[in-house]
């Protein structure tokens, strides 16, 4: 089994409030990204990094951010949570050259 | 831009019965072809990986099989128990490096 972690599993917050998810792994990958996942819909790439200090946005548009300044973590952030950030967000990493993909058990997130 | 279909959408077979999950792909020039198990509330579990210049892969009673040309895979699940229920994504790897998702069957085993 892939060792990447999330945290937390699962988290309801109110409207405005500021938020970080946490997304680990230790298997020295450098790609990693962020899909977001509404139930019974499909995954949405909205962040990816190839390395540290590298970050994009992937193809949703979202308002959450990212950072990479270790190889092993790769945290969100919403500055200021909405309804409308309600889902789930999982988190990926793979190696260089054309790995397997692996994910996280991933967070949800509902906002009040 | 890339396109993944999966059919069906949903599929309910009792225990014992051999099945077949479709993907289909809109731009053949793919890297490599993942499929991807995920139980409810859960993160995805890959199951197999076929690159593109592979056929097929086998891992245990699955069976992944890929025809680029037709932009076409199949996964085969032999002899399907209930904890085989799920929901079965299959994901493509075109340029840019990023994968583009199924929308998955949802799969009943009945025991």
């Amino acid at each position: 089994e892939a060792d990447i972690y999330q945290t937390p599993r699962y988290l309801v917050i109110g409207t405005g409030k500021k938020i970080t998810l946490e997304c680990s792994q230790t298997m020295g990958h450098d790609k990693m990204y962020w899909y977001q996942q509404d139930p019974g819909m499909e995954l949405h790439l909205i962040h990816y990094s190839y390395g540290v200090n590298s970050t994009e946005k992937g193809d949703l548009s979202s308002e959450s951010t990212v950072s990479r300044i270790r190889t092993e973590h790769f945290p969100l952030t919403l500055e200021s949570a909405r309804p409308s950030h309600t889902s789930q967000y999982l988190c990926a990493s793979t190696g260089q050259g054309s790995l397997p993909l692996h994910f996280g058990n991933g967070t949800r997130l509902t906002v009040t | 831009k890339q396109e993944v279909t999966q059919i069906p959408a949903a599929l309910s077979v009792p225990e014992g019965e051999n099945l077949v999950l479709n993907c289909s792909f809109t731009d053949s020039a793919i890297y490599n072809l993942q499929w991807f198990r995920q139980d409810p509330g859960k993160g995805l579990t890959s199951l197999l990986l076929i690159q593109s210049s592979q056929r097929e892969q086998t891992s245990g009673r699955l069976n992944a099989s890929l025809d680029k040309s037709s932009g076409r895979s199949t996964l085969y699940i032999a002899a399907s128990q209930p904890g085989d229920s799920a929901t079965y994504l299959c994901a493509v790897k075109s340029s840019g490096d990023k994968l583009t998702f199924g929308t998955g069957t949802r799969l009943a085993v009945r025991p």
